[in-house]
């Protein structure tokens, strides 16, 4: 299947500053990325869906100007988390398509604040 | 009603046994069904998809009910390495290129 990569695997920040990751397709593409958030033996929540040279389109619930993502190339996107907080705390995932339904997840990224 | 539910589990077989998950799902309009297989602290990873006509992928099987609005993945002669966390996902969003649906998960572990 189709490669994505995710940077970084795991990150640990002070309360108050901001995080970026990195999700890119290695092999193909991908005009269309998702964000997703993962707590702990919870499925996987839909942040927002992230198109390439225009603006994302956010979940209800989900804070545009907290979560800012930017997805400049057809093979990289990118979400950073503003001012975080310990609960932003969580396993943060992208996903991207290939041409077809399914979708291929990058390895996620453990993010802790302190 | 969540728009994807699965079974709660989780389920504890012996090596060797047959399992069965089963899932609904609430949009009828919905085009395009997965399950995916997820270790503890991994990424999600494309298990198969799922179509009308049901399909097999060496001892698993997935079934597609669109009457019923059902799906199931039945794992035969099971092994300790499938042990996982196994995701029903729907393209709930009406299109085949629309926002993808996770169910909660079932959480299978495959003892000696």
């Amino acid at each position: 299947g189709a490669v994505v990569s995710q940077h970084p695997s795991w990150v640990i920040c002070k309360s108050g500053t901001s995080v970026k990751i990195e999700c890119r397709s290695l092999d193909f593409q991908a005009t269309t990325m998702f964000w997703y958030r993962q707590f702990p033996k919870k499925s996987l929540m839909l942040m927002a869906t992230s198109n390439e040279g225009s603006k994302a389109t956010y979940e209800q619930g989900v804070e545009k100007d907290k979560f800012l993502i930017n997805h400049a190339s057809l093979t990289l996107s990118t979400l950073t988390v503003t001012s975080a907080h310990p609960e932003d705390s969580s396993f943060y995932i992208c996903s991207a398509r290939q041409g077809a339904p399914e979708a291929f997840f990058g390895q996620g990224t453990r993010l802790t604040v302190v | 009603r969540k728009e994807v539910e699965q079974d709660p589990g989780p389920f504890n077989v012996p090596e060797g046994a047959t399992v069965a998950f089963n899932c609904t799902y609430s949009n009828s309009a919905s085009q395009s069904f997965f399950w995916y297989r997820q270790d503890c602290r991994k990424e999600p990873k494309l298990l198969m998809s799922v179509y009308s006509s049901g399909n097999e992928d060496g001892r698993f099987t997935a079934q597609l009910n669109r009457a019923s609005q059902y799906i199931s993945l039945l794992i035969r002669d099971s092994k300790l390495s499938d042990s996982a966390t196994y995701l029903c996902v729907v393209n709930a969003g009406g299109t085949s290129y629309g926002k993808l649906t996770f169910g909660q998960g079932t959480i299978l572990t495959v003892h000696p």
